[in-house]
C-alpha cells in the first residue's frame, strides 16, 4: 500500500539558510500535517492543511510558512534557520471523512550548522 | 501543559512478559486514542486505537484498555518479542471543528527494551 512520502529523507543546512521540505501524502487523502520532533521527544504539532486551505496552527515560528498544493502535496518552507531547528521532521496524512487516523511519513532529518 | 501523560519513561522487561504502559488525558473533549509505535530514526506507525465507547481492544498481542471515568487508558503488549523494543507514544486528536480531525497531543514516550 502507498504510503507518505517525504523528501528530502536527509537535509544539512548552514545558519540563516533556508530550506524546503515536501510531503505527498497517501492518495486520496486530503488533509496534511507538520510535525516536528527534537532527540528525546515526542512529535510537536506545527501546521495542518485540508484541501489547501490551513485548517490548525501549532508552535510554528514566524520564520516557517507552509502550504497545500492542488495536487494535495505540502511543502514547508523553513528561512533564516537556526542550529535549535535541527531535528526530525514529519508529514502525518489523514482522510477528513472518517479519516482520524493520521499515517506518518519517514520523516526528513535537518541538521542545522 | 501536557495533555496526555504517558508512564513510564523508560520499561525494561524480559522476552515473554507483558509491557504495560499507561496514559492520562485532561481534555474530556478527546474521543479518539491511537498508540503508535516508533523505530530509531522512523516515522511514528499507528499500533492500534481506541473510542472511549468500549473499554476494550485487542488486535494480536497488543491491547487498550480504557478508563473513561478515571481518563486513562493503557496499552498492554502481552508476550513481548526482543523486536518489539521502541518508542511508544499515546496520542489524541483535538478536533478542529468542522471537517476534519485535529493535531495529535502525543505523550511523552515510552522506551520499551525487550531482552531476549
Amino acid at each position: 500500500a502507498a504510503g507518505v512520502i517525504q523528501s528530502p529523507r536527509h537535509l544539512i543546512k548552514e545558519k540563516r539558510e533556508t530550506a524546503t521540505l515536501k510531503c505527498y501524502p497517501i492518495p486520496r487523502h486530503d488533509t496534511v500535517y507538520w510535525y516536528q520532533q527534537g532527540p528525546g521527544q515526542d512529535p510537536q504539532f506545527l501546521i495542518s492543511f485540508y484541501e489547501k486551505m490551513q485548517s490548525d496552527k501549532g508552535s510554528i515560528p514566524d520564520r516557517f510558512s507552509a502550504q497545500q498544493f492542488s495536487d494535495y502535496h505540502s511543502e514547508l518552507n523553513m528561512s533564516s534557520l537556526e542550529l535549535g531547528d535541527s531535528a526530525l521532521y514529519f508529514c502525518a496524512s489523514s482522510l477528513s471523512a472518517g479519516g482520524e487516523t493520521q499515517y506518518f511519513g519517514p520523516g526528513t532529518r535537518l541538521l542545522v550548522l | 501543559q501536557q495533555q496526555v501523560k504517558q508512564s513510564p519513561q523508560s520499561l525494561i522487561v524480559q522476552k515473554g512478559g507483558i509491557s504495560i504502559i499507561n496514559c492520562a488525558y485532561e481534555n474530556t473533549a478527546f474521543d479518539y486514542f491511537p498508540w503508535y509505535q516508533q523505530f530509531p530514526g522512523k516515522g511514528p506507525a499507528l499500533l492500534i486505537a481506541i473510542r472511549p465507547d468500549v473499554s476494550e481492544k485487542k488486535e494480536g498481542r497488543f491491547t487498550i484498555s480504557f478508563n473513561k471515568s478515571a481518563k486513562q487508558f493503557s496499552l498492554h503488549i502481552m508476550d513481548s518479542q526482543p523486536g518489539d523494543s521502541a518508542t511508544y507514544f499515546c496520542a489524541a486528536p483535538n478536533n478542529a471543528g468542522g471537517t476534519s480531525y485535529g493535531k495529535l497531543t502525543f505523550g511523552q514516550g515510552t522506551i520499551l527494551t525487550v531482552h531476549p
